[in-house]
C-alpha cells in the first residue's frame, strides 16, 4: 500500500532556531497536507497544498509541493515554544474519496 | 462555527465488548473519516462516508464499521473488542468535494479507547 516516509523522527532544537522536515513517498499524490498534534488532542492542519512545486506559507511555516508529486517538506523559522508536538505530513490521491495516507510524525522538542 | 465534535472522549471496555463512537462534522460538511491511531502503527485510514454511503475503506477486518445519517453525523462500531483495538480514534470532516482550497479535512479531538 502507499506509505509516506518522514523525517526526521524527531529533534531536540532550541528556541529560535529554525525547522525543517521532510516526507517522500513512492508514489504520486495530488495533495499534501501538513498537520500538527499536540499530547491528547486532534491533528490541527497548518498548511495545505494543491500543485506540483508550489510554496506556501503560514505565518513562520513554509511548506513545498515536490515537483515530482512524490515529496513535500515544512520548514518553521525562528521556533517559539508553543511549535512543540508533533507534526504529519499526508498525502491524498486523486479519486473523490477523502483518504488521507500519513507520515509516521516528527516530534519537535524545543529546549528554552 | 464549530468544529468537529467526537463523543465520548474517553472510554474503557472489556475485551469481547462492542462499543460505538459517535461524529458530528463541520455545519455543511458532507465527507465523516474515521482513523485509527496507534504508536505502534500511526494514524491508518479506516474509511469514509459521504452523504450516507461508504466512498472508501482501509484494511481492517469487519469488526469495524460505521453509519452516517442525512445530517452527516456519523457513528463507528467496533464489535468484539479486542486488546490491539486500544488507541485513539479520530474522524475528519471535509466537503468532500474535489481536491482544491477549501475541502481540507479538519479533525476532532477524538476518543481514546482502551481495551482491558
Amino acid at each position: 500500500g502507499q506509505q509516506l516516509n518522514q523525517s526526521p523522527q524527531s529533534m531536540f532544537i532550541q528556541e529560535g532556531e529554525d525547522v525543517s522536515m521532510n516526507c517522500t513517498s513512492s508514489s504520486i499524490f495530488n495533495t499534501w497536507l501538513w498537520y500538527k498534534q499536540d499530547p491528547g488532542e486532534g491533528p490541527v492542519l497548518l498548511i495545505a497544498l494543491y500543485k506540483a512545486g508550489e510554496l506556501t506559507s503560514n505565518g513562520r511555516l513554509t511548506a513545498q509541493f515536490g515537483t515530482t508529486r512524490k515529496d513535500s517538506f515544512l520548514n518553521i523559522s525562528a521556533s517559539i515554544p508553543s511549535d512543540v508536538g508533533i507534526y504529519f505530513c499526508a498525502g491524498q490521491v486523486m479519486g473523490g474519496a477523502q483518504k488521507l495516507v500519513f507520515g509516521q510524525g516528527t516530534r519537535l522538542t524545543i529546549n528554552p | 462555527k464549530a468544529g468537529v465534535t467526537q463523543t465520548p472522549r474517553y472510554l474503557i471496555k472489556t475485551r469481547g465488548q462492542q462499543v460505538t463512537l459517535s461524529c458530528s462534522p463541520i455545519s455543511g460538511h458532507r465527507s465523516v473519516s474515521w482513523y485509527q491511531q496507534t504508536p505502534g502503527q500511526g494514524l491508518q485510514f479506516l474509511f469514509e462516508y459521504f452523504s450516507e454511503t461508504q466512498r472508501n475503506k482501509g484494511n481492517f477486518p469487519g469488526r469495524f464499521s460505521g453509519r452516517q445519517f442525512s445530517n452527516s453525523r456519523s457513528e463507528m462500531n467496533v464489535s468484539t473488542l479486542e486488546l490491539g483495538d486500544s488507541a485513539l480514534y479520530l474522524c475528519a470532516s471535509s466537503t468532500g468535494q474535489g481536491m482544491r482550497r477549501g475541502t481540507e479535512a479538519f479533525f476532532g479531538q477524538g476518543t481514546r479507547l482502551t481495551v482491558v
